[in-house]
């Protein structure tokens, strides 16, 4: 899998937009952005990923460059509650991966967001 | 329905015991994932479990070892206990085989502490 890139910490303000950035230059063809959150104490949560379009769901949106080199997930009213460690990780997604490979989710140092109040 | 469930979720053992961890995935999940986070080397793979094998392991010594049952129901074991083992052990269920919807969802954890 790419090694992505994270800035260790970041602060947004309560009811702002949090911009979170993430450097993946060596991705390859086949492989997805995808980003958790991990809320202290607690498992990791599935936020979104993507290939090259951008995302939007209803947790957050994925913006991809077009050389798909970086990407930013963005929180569009930051609260309280999303104050947690942010992953970004590229990999191949599992259903194009054939039997046998390895499947799992390799965690970077992700970026601390801190939403205050 | 209802989430991925890890028992116990708070545990405290001795150096040299063992120990086993239960995790519960999503009910139609079929695979089972486990990790372990610590401070110092973060969130580490150690084992994925589909239709009760052992599909892929992560560089853990033989000490830590898993099984699934054939309701997926997945138990990890780790023997001969040591002071570096105390970690927070996550697992993730996922439905594991072709789809698009094969994204994992994490427990809350069990948090193991060896003194």
């Amino acid at each position: 899998d790419a090694k992505t890139t994270q800035p260790t910490s970041m602060d947004c303000a309560e009811g702002r937009a949090a911009n979170l950035p993430c450097n993946h230059s060596t991705i390859s063809g086949n492989e997805y952005v995808y980003w958790y959150r991990q809320i202290h104490s607690q498992g990791p949560q599935y936020i979104i990923h993507g290939l090259k379009n951008n995302e939007t769901n209803e947790m957050a949106s994925l913006i991809i460059t077009e050389d798909r080199k970086s990407s930013t997930l963005i929180l569009p009213h930051a609260t309280l509650r999303d104050t947690a460690v942010y992953y970004c990780i590229v990999r191949v997604p599992p259903h194009l991966i054939s039997s046998g490979s390895a499947r799992q989710l390799t965690f970077g140092s992700g970026t601390q967001l801190t939403v205050l109040p | 329905k209802a989430g991925v469930t890890q028992t116990p979720r708070y545990l405290i053992k001795t150096r040299g015991q063992q120990v086993t961890l239960s995790c519960s995935p999503i009910s139609g999940h079929r695979s089972v994932s486990w990790y372990q986070q610590t401070p110092g080397q973060g969130l580490q793979f150690l084992f994925e479990y589909f239709s009760e094998t052992q599909r892929n392991k992560g560089n853990f010594p033989g000490r830590f070892s898993g099984r699934q049952f054939s309701n997926s129901r997945s138990e990890m074991n780790v023997s001969t206990l040591e002071l570096g083992d105390s970690a927070l052990y996550l697992c993730a269920s996922s439905l594991g085989k072709g789809g698009l919807n094969t994204e994992a969802f994490f427990g809350q954890g069990t948090r193991l502490t060896v003194v």
